[in-house]
């Protein structure tokens, strides 16, 4: 059975700072991985997507690596900012259809 | 726009009532996804479809019913709802086109049982 762990689970840094939330997971035979946002109280907004054959994906500030045969991924987001204060989520999936978690990162940017 | 839509967003009821949360996507996606989220525990998958009439069980299916009769609507059933069910429900879809699998969330279903 497919296990996803998110460390730390906690995390705070001061703005402006570069920072790596990790993602690691037990079963390397994945179909994509999907990292999340989601604010208190609400919804999940998704950040990036990355199917097995590829290694990065890049948004803006956000850049989330895949490391398949280590069962590894880290989500980087550069210059931080207030609004990144939520909880970051990752998403693996072996086949279209069915996703496994992790109990994300809460995140806190202070000014 | 593109969304998901979930009825009802908040709904308190009693053990035994048998009630349904409806799910609703206007994105045409294949794929559709019920979760629950409960402190400590994360988002657990609860079904899935993949398409009309094709259902699949996640990680803790006991306790719910989905039926996939139309492509945009992916309904779950509570059929004696009870406390331990209390929890926020996020129903999600997502398509077999170019971003394969990107799966978009509902803005959530709090439901508390007493």
């Amino acid at each position: 059975k497919q296990e996803v762990t998110q460390i730390p689970a906690a995390l705070s840094v001061p703005e402006g700072e570069n920072l790596v939330l990790n993602c690691s997971f037990t079963d390397s035979a994945i179909y994509n991985l999907q990292w999340f946002r989601q604010d208190p109280g609400k919804g999940l907004t998704s950040l990036l997507l990355i199917q097995s054959s590829q290694r990065e994906q890049t948004s803006g500030r956000l850049n989330a690596s895949l490391d398949k045969s280590s069962g590894r991924s880290t989500l980087y987001i550069a210059a931080s900012q207030p609004g990144d204060s939520a909880t970051y989520l990752c998403a693996v999936s072996p086949n279209a259809g069915k996703s496994t978690f992790g109990d994300g990162t809460t995140l806190t940017v202070k000014p | 726009e593109a969304q998901v839509t979930q009825n009802p967003r908040y709904l308190i009821t009693v053990t035994g009532k048998k009630l349904t949360v409806t799910c609703s996507q206007n994105m045409n996606h294949e794929y559709m996804s019920w979760y629950r989220q409960d402190p400590g525990l994360g988002l657990r998958q609860i079904y899935y479809s993949m398409n009309v009439e094709v259902t699949d069980k996640g990680d803790v299916p006991e306790g719910y019913k989905v039926s996939r009769k139309e492509k945009r609507n992916f309904p779950l059933i509570l059929e004696s709802p009870s406390p331990n069910q209390t929890s926020l429900y996020f129903c999600a879809s997502s398509s077999t086109g170019f971003s394969y699998n990107e799966q978009f969330f509902g803005p959530g279903t709090r439901l508390t049982v007493l």
